[in-house]
């Protein structure tokens, strides 16, 4: 069974630009999470998406945004980049309901802002 | 607001000796507890995990955790360490969401060497 997979796994930006990071969850798993990996600061839970919906956010800007596909894989856009977006983002998927209490992550994308 | 606290930054241990690495946590409810591993430049693997029931759970790479409630702990260990153990290792706690989703709070992580 594949796990949950993401592209691309580097990503060179320049500041104002805009990133398109992409996700495709475990077979069967309808939630998608993403998480933020900077340095120095941690990783950091910025947006949960169940069904085709935004069903939480982190604490981050409007600039980071996303949505969820019917076929549940997700995309994490990041408008207006700034250096401190530089971080390496991770997806995970889980099933979703109360069966969702455990996550499996991808091996991330590393998104470097110049 | 759940937090969690890795007290210990980097860890160096010999190959065969023991390990724990400790963790403490903040929550209101009964928390669901998780481990995870991250190699260099890698995403995480699911090491264990505590929801409920016996507080003694066993996961991969022959590791194990307590969950002491009196404690608020849940340490990670392991009898006998391996070179490829080197990596770092997140303790985290689950917020249930509206919905059914489970947020992870992190710790800050510790970097563990070890010393052939």
């Amino acid at each position: 069974e594949a796990g949950v997979t993401q592209s691309p796994t580097h990503l060179i930006k320049t500041r104002g630009q805009q990133a398109t990071l992409r996700c495709s969850p475990i077979s069967g798993h309808t939630s998608v999470y993403w998480y933020q990996q900077a340095l120095g600061l941690g990783l950091q839970f910025l947006l949960w998406y169940d069904e085709g919906e935004e069903r939480n956010r982190g604490n981050f800007p409007p600039r980071f945004s996303g949505r969820q596909f019917p076929n549940y894989s997700s995309e994490l856009n990041v408008n207006a980049l700034e250096l401190e977006d530089s971080a390496l983002y991770l997806c995970a998927s889980s099933r979703g309901g109360s069966e969702g209490t455990e996550a499996f992550f991808g091996q991330g994308t590393r998104l470097t802002v110049v | 607001a759940q937090s969690v606290t890795q007290p210990d930054i980097h860890i160096t241990v010999s190959e065969g000796a023991s390990l724990e690495l400790r963790c403490n946590y903040s929550y209101g409810a009964t928390p669901y507890l998780f481990w995870y591993v991250q190699s260099p430049g890698q995403g995480l693997q699911l090491l264990l995990k505590y929801f409920s029931g016996d507080t003694l759970v066993q996961g991969i790479k022959g590791f194990e955790a307590e969950f002491k409630r009196s404690q608020s702990s849940f340490n990670l260990r392991k009898p006998s360490v391996h070179w490829s153990d080197a990596a770092e290792y997140f303790c985290a706690v689950g917020a249930l969401l509206t919905g059914g989703g489970n947020k992870l709070t992190f710790g800050t992580g510790t970097q563990l060497k070890v010393e052939l």
